[in-house]
């Protein structure tokens, strides 16, 4: 089945512990994103990445890291958290097309 | 001001109304506008794609953008229970990865 997976799909953390979002896609996609929504707010963009090793920021990319080092996976990585990155995280990926994004299931984070 | 604007409801209609859901924008360079559909708990999926001004219809639903006003709209005909969902709109200007935009969401509830 073609899919985007992220894990952990919960957590709660406190100010300052490093954590790292998993995202996984089977689809062979060329581009992968992060977002993150936020009420009234809508989905932001917070990096993407064109292939391997080749990864640039979005629109809120402030306290955030990424890699791509496999087609497949993009992981989020938040070095030192804080509670302003509670939020619900996306992960996306598409074959070419920016209008082709297929979501993950999100991972809601909660940064006390 | 925002580049997107979408009301975010929540929209109550009764099952078979036709559901009206709107987004107005900013830039005038927007030329991609899509409409994602996103259930509780779940990522968003794309629904509606359109490029440029005009009308669009895939079965019960039909999108419409009219850049003079700019302003597109998505119409849901014998709304379903199962129609129940945020639906978000988003924009791109050149159609690169990068660029997509998106408004707020509108929740829309059907009730039988």
């Amino acid at each position: 089945e073609a899919q985007v997976t992220q894990n952990p799909r919960y957590l709660i953390t406190v100010t300052g512990k490093k954590l790292t979002v998993t995202c996984s896609q089977n689809m062979n996609h060329e581009y992968m994103s992060w977002y993150r929504q936020d009420p009234g707010l809508g989905l932001r963009q917070i990096y993407y990445s064109m292939n391997v090793e080749v990864t640039d920021k979005g629109d809120v990319p402030e306290g955030y890291k990424v890699s791509r080092k496999e087609k497949r996976n993009f992981p989020l990585i938040l070095e030192s958290p804080s509670p302003n990155q509670t939020s619900l995280y996306f992960c996306a990926s598409s074959l070419s097309a920016v209008y082709e994004q297929y979501f993950g299931p999100g991972t809601r984070l909660t940064v006390t | 001001q925002k580049e997107v604007e979408q009301d975010p409801g929540p929209l109550s209609v009764p099952e078979g109304a036709i559901v009206s859901l709107n987004c107005t924008y900013s830039n005038s360079a927007f030329q991609y506008f899509m409409w994602y559909r996103q259930y509780s708990r779940k990522g968003p999926e794309l629904l509606m794609y359109t490029y440029s001004s005009g009308n669009k219809e895939d079965g019960r639903f039909t999108a419409q953008v009219d850049k003079s006003s700019k302003y597109i709209s998505l119409f849901i005909r014998d709304s379903q229970p199962s129609d129940s969902a945020t639906y978000l709109c988003a924009m791109s200007d050149t159609g690169g990865y990068n660029k997509l935009i998106f408004g707020a969401g509108t929740r829309l509830a059907v009730h039988p």
